[in-house]
């Protein structure tokens, strides 16, 4: 079981705005930054957003993350069949004292 | 541009001791901070393992700290992950990871799958 959590599945049309949310505590989500990693099969995971908002170079504008509380979302608008992976929240823990990963919503394009 | 790659046997025996290694190309390890090991069974999510600092210091997961040990090889440029007694819940792709900060962490390995089993 994950330490944050996330629904196990999304799905849009291309085109389409989608969003994937992830929540966590005070010990975590809460208290540090939220990361965002894009998993695609068969490949290590590829850092999507970092400190709630960044995107790293090379990262399309149509991915965003925001953060509110103890919670955060990944937003992707103008979907596209390349973007349809396994979606990852991470977060720096207390608890555990190191970074903790959501259970992973996999994105489907219709 | 740094880059990791992991290796090591893609088979341990359960009780045995799995060993990985990462190297790292394109830079010096001495020049980051911490380097991490992370792992994700079949058809799963992703595991921490634990980090570690150049000088050697360690900081492991608690599920699996009684279990790891990590080491760093300056004149190879690698550090490495063994975890001891494995047993069929240890079967898993093992990535190493470059973080840049909190749970961000910019450059992986390509993953090595590491299968348990007698």
């Amino acid at each position: 079981q994950s330490v944050l959590t996330q629904a196990p599945s999304a799905s849009g049309t291309p085109g389409q705005r989608v969003t994937i949310s992830c929540s966590g505590t005070s010990s975590n989500i809460g208290r540090y930054t939220v990361n965002w990693y894009q998993q695609l099969p068969g490949t290590a995971p590829k850092l999507l957003i970092s400190s709630n908002n960044q995107r790293p170079s090379g990262v399309p504008d149509r991915f965003s993350g925001s953060k509110s509380g103890a919670s955060a979302s990944l937003a992707i608008s103008g979907l596209q069949s390349e973007d349809e992976a396994d979606y990852y929240c991470a977060a720096w823990d207390d608890t555990l004292n190191g970074p903790v990963f959501g259970g992973g919503t996999k994105l489907t394009v219709l | 541009q740094v880059q990791l790659q992991e290796s090591g046997p893609g088979l341990v025996r359960p009780s045995e001791t799995l060993s990985l290694n990462c190297a790292v190309s394109g830079g010096s390890i001495s020049s980051n901070n911490w380097w991490s090991w992370f792992r994700q069974p079949p058809g799963k999510g992703l595991e921490w393992i634990g980090e570690m600092y150049h000088s050697g210091t360690t900081n492991y997961n608690p599920s699996l700290k009684s279990r790891v040990t990590m080491s760093v090889d300056k004149s190879k440029n690698q550090f490495s992950l063994k975890l001891k007694s494995v047993t069929d819940a240890d079967t898993a792709v093992y990535y190493c990871a470059r973080p840049f900060g909190g749970a961000a962490f910019d450059i992986w390995g390509q993953g090595t799958m590491v299968t348990v089993s007698a």
